[in-house]
């Protein structure tokens, strides 16, 4: 079973780069057929699908972000990372990552199936 | 984007009660879609994927059906546990977009 759990700082100043790592243990992001994802949900609101990046470094993006994202990839640490750029008020949330597994039952799927515990990202001055 | 929209917003149901979300898609998502529910201060925990499998280990009391657009979500014989927020994700394309949740409250 792969625990995740987010690390980086709490609080970020507008217009600044927003910063986190996911450390992944209890199984190997470079053996794994997975997807890594991050996943954020500001205060009292819904989820917001960020991206996913495979062990290989192939990455899908949100569109709505794109410009701004940065998603990595270390198998030699076993975590990714995200980075979002040009950071505003708007990107305060609560920042998930998350195990996509792909699983076939009647065909190819993905669901979210380990997450981290979330950690708080705050953009102010 | 796929829009995903759930409804109802809230509910609110006693104990014992059998209660349904439902979830509907902006276009045909056949039944690449998957619930999750949330505790407040939590991470979602996944509970149905492809529409209507149970995850191992989730309460038989959950079950989901539909595809194509029109998807629900019935909880039988509510527990005071089953309180939280329930979504509904799609993967059909990306980016994989999420319904904006239904909070359920158990009277």
């Amino acid at each position: 079973q792969a625990h995740l759990e987010e690390s980086g700082p709490g609080l970020v100043k507008p217009s600044q780069t927003l910063s986190l790592t996911c450390n992944v243990s209890g199984v190997f992001i470079r053996g794994s057929s997975d997807y890594w994802a991050w996943i954020r949900q500001p205060a009292g609101k819904g989820l917001e699908w960020i991206g996913r990046i495979y062990h290989d470094g192939r990455v899908n993006h949100n569109p709505s972000l794109e410009s701004r994202v940065t998603l990595s990839v270390d198998t030699s640490r076993n975590q990714f990372s995200l980075g979002l750029t040009s950071v505003t008020a708007a990107d305060t949330a609560v920042y998930f990552c998350a195990r996509e597994t792909l699983y076939f039952a009647t065909h190819w799927g993905y669901y979210l199936e380990s997450w981290g515990q979330g950690t708080l990202v705050s953009v102010s001055s | 984007d796929i829009q995903m929209t759930q409804s109802p917003s809230s509910l609110s149901a006693a104990v014992g009660d059998r209660v349904t979300i439902t979830c509907q898609a902006s276009q045909d998502i056949s039944d690449n879609l998957n619930w999750y529910q949330q505790k407040s201060g939590k991470a979602p925990k996944l509970l149905i994927f492809d529409a209507s499998n149970l995850l191992t280990g989730a309460s038989s009391r959950f079950s989901g059906s539909g595809s194509g657009t029109d998807f629900t979500i019935t909880i039988t014989s509510l527990q005071p546990e089953d309180s939280g927020t329930y979504y509904c994700q799609q993967y059909k394309n990306l980016p994989q977009t999420f319904g904006q949740g239904t909070k359920l409250e158990i009277k």
